[in-house]
């Protein structure tokens, strides 16, 4: 069945950094974009980024720009967030997430999550 | 940005009872082109991912109860859930995929009176 499992959270320091790792299996990763979205403790959803299904084009929300990348690897069927300049309000459960569509831009729901990985931002 | 504003926070109501859960767009989220309004709602336990319950406003994922179901278009929506199970505890939210940023609604925790 269509599975993601995130890994590599962890506790760091306020600016250190982190690599978080989302396996994907059970379908076509290459034929689709992918998503990072984040729940902060005692917060809501918050999107992060999202990577089109050849690695393209990407889009960051505007807390992470210029410190966090996304970026795929198609033949090993994983999404990676490579997290720099941590800060303490970067903590929270991440979560990657598959929409419906192949081959789509943003414009497509969350259709598979992942269990998410914890990150922990702490001095 | 395009700002998700949801209501109630919170929500307690008796089991087999209606629960209706509002959200509001601060911009329009229906494209003419396809005529369809980029408005999803997902469901979260506590210690599970979110799952997804409604797209395009009104469209029921696979698998999803028929006591779940999404209205609404332009810039006011909501989610109704027609006879509260134990089990629909949970916080809901709304998302908007019409525009990067992705956002999604503050969140209503649905609890049973």
């Amino acid at each position: 069945q269509v599975q993601l499992v995130e890994s590599g959270g962890g506790v760091v320091q306020p600016g250190g950094s982190l690599r978080l790792s989302c396996a994907a299996s059970g379908f076509s990763f290459s034929t689709f974009g992918m998503y990072w979205v984040r729940l902060a403790p005692g917060k809501g959803l918050e999107w992060m980024a999202f990577m089109w299904y050849d690695g393209t084009v990407k889009y960051y929300a505007d807390s992470v720009k210029g410190r966090f990348t996304i970026s795929r690897d198609n033949s090993k069927n994983t999404l990676y967030l490579e997290m720099n300049t941590l800060r303490l309000e970067d903590t929270a459960l991440y979560y990657c997430a598959k929409p419906i569509t192949e081959y789509g831009d943003y414009g497509d729901p969350l259709a598979i999550w992942g269990q998410g990985t914890m990150v922990a931002v702490s001095s | 940005d395009i700002v998700m504003t949801q209501s109630p926070d919170s929500l307690a109501v008796s089991l087999g009872e209606r629960a209706t859960i509002n959200c509001r767009s601060s911009q329009s989220l229906f494209y003419s082109p396809n005529k369809k309004n980029y408005l999803a709602w997902y469901q979260q336990k506590p210690g599970q991912p979110p799952k997804l319950l409604t797209y395009w406003a009104s469209t029921r994922e696979s698998g999803v109860p028929d006591r779940f179901s999404g209205s609404g278009s332009g810039t006011d929506f909501t989610l109704t859930i027609s006879s509260l199970q134990a089990e629909d505890v949970a916080v809901y939210y709304c998302q908007q995929y019409y525009g990067i940023p992705l956002t999604f609604g503050g969140g209503t925790k649905v609890e049973i009176k």
